[in-house]
């Protein structure tokens, strides 16, 4: 069973670069047809969904943060990762990690999530 | 980007009562929902997919309906276990979208 686990920094200054990794266990993050997904969640409000990669490395990004936002893989590691640029105290979240498997007329259900990781915009 | 709202945004219920929660779409999504459960301090975990599959996991008192525009999520009798949030998802068109929520509380 496939298992994924954010990290980075929990703390990240206004107008810096957020990074976080999502490390994939239990199963090749190349193999298979899957999309691979970046969605946050603020305290007490829903979730939004900021992206996704591909087995095979296309991307694809809500337009809403697309011009901040970066998501790449490293199937060395078997992670992937996510940066999103001049951050300001609304990208204050929960950021979670998750996996779809790519289904008929494309895009994807998120079927495996890792727990999440707070990251908080402060100066 | 396609919108979905869900309603009612909470429900006060007692255990063994039935719960329907909404979801409806901006424009037509075929089948193309899920619904998930989130519990406090919880990652989402999917419930429902393609409007009417019930994921690994969860019991048959969990139910999902609907196509095109409206969708509905029915909890039979009420479980303990059961109050949470729930959101609805929708995988017709990039980006992917959520509802609002529908938190499910103890009366």
């Amino acid at each position: 069973q496939v298992q994924l686990q954010e990290s980075g920094p929990g703390l990240v200054k206004p107008s810096q670069t957020l990074s976080l990794t999502c490390t994939v266990s239990g199963g090749s993050i190349s193999s298979g047809s899957y999309y691979w997904s970046w969605i946050r969640q603020p305290a007490g409000k829903g979730l939004e969904w900021i992206g996704r990669i591909y087995t095979s490395g296309s991307t694809n990004y809500n337009p809403s943060l697309k011009s901040r936002v970066t998501i790449s893989v490293d199937t060395s590691k078997n992670q992937f990762s996510l940066i999103l640029s001049s951050v300001t105290a609304a990208d204050t979240a929960v950021y979670y990690c998750a996996r779809g498997e790519a289904r008929s007329g494309g895009s994807c259900y998120l079927d495996s999530w890792g727990q999440g990781t707070l990251v908080t915009v402060s100066s | 980007e396609i919108v979905l709202t869900q309603s009612p945004a909470t429900l006060s219920l007692s255990p063994g009562e039935g719960a329907t929660l909404s979801c409806r779409a901006s424009q037509s999504i075929s089948s193309y929902l899920a619904w998930y459960q989130q519990k406090p301090g919880q990652a989402p975990r999917l419930l429902i997919y393609d409007a009417s599959n019930r994921a690994t996991g969860f019991p048959a008192r969990f139910s999902g309906s609907g196509s095109g525009t409206d969708f509905t999520l029915t909890i039979s009798s009420l479980e303990a276990e059961d109050f949470a949030v729930y959101y609805c998802q929708q995988r017709a068109n990039w980006p992917l979208t959520f509802g609002g929520g529908a938190k499910v509380e103890i009366k």
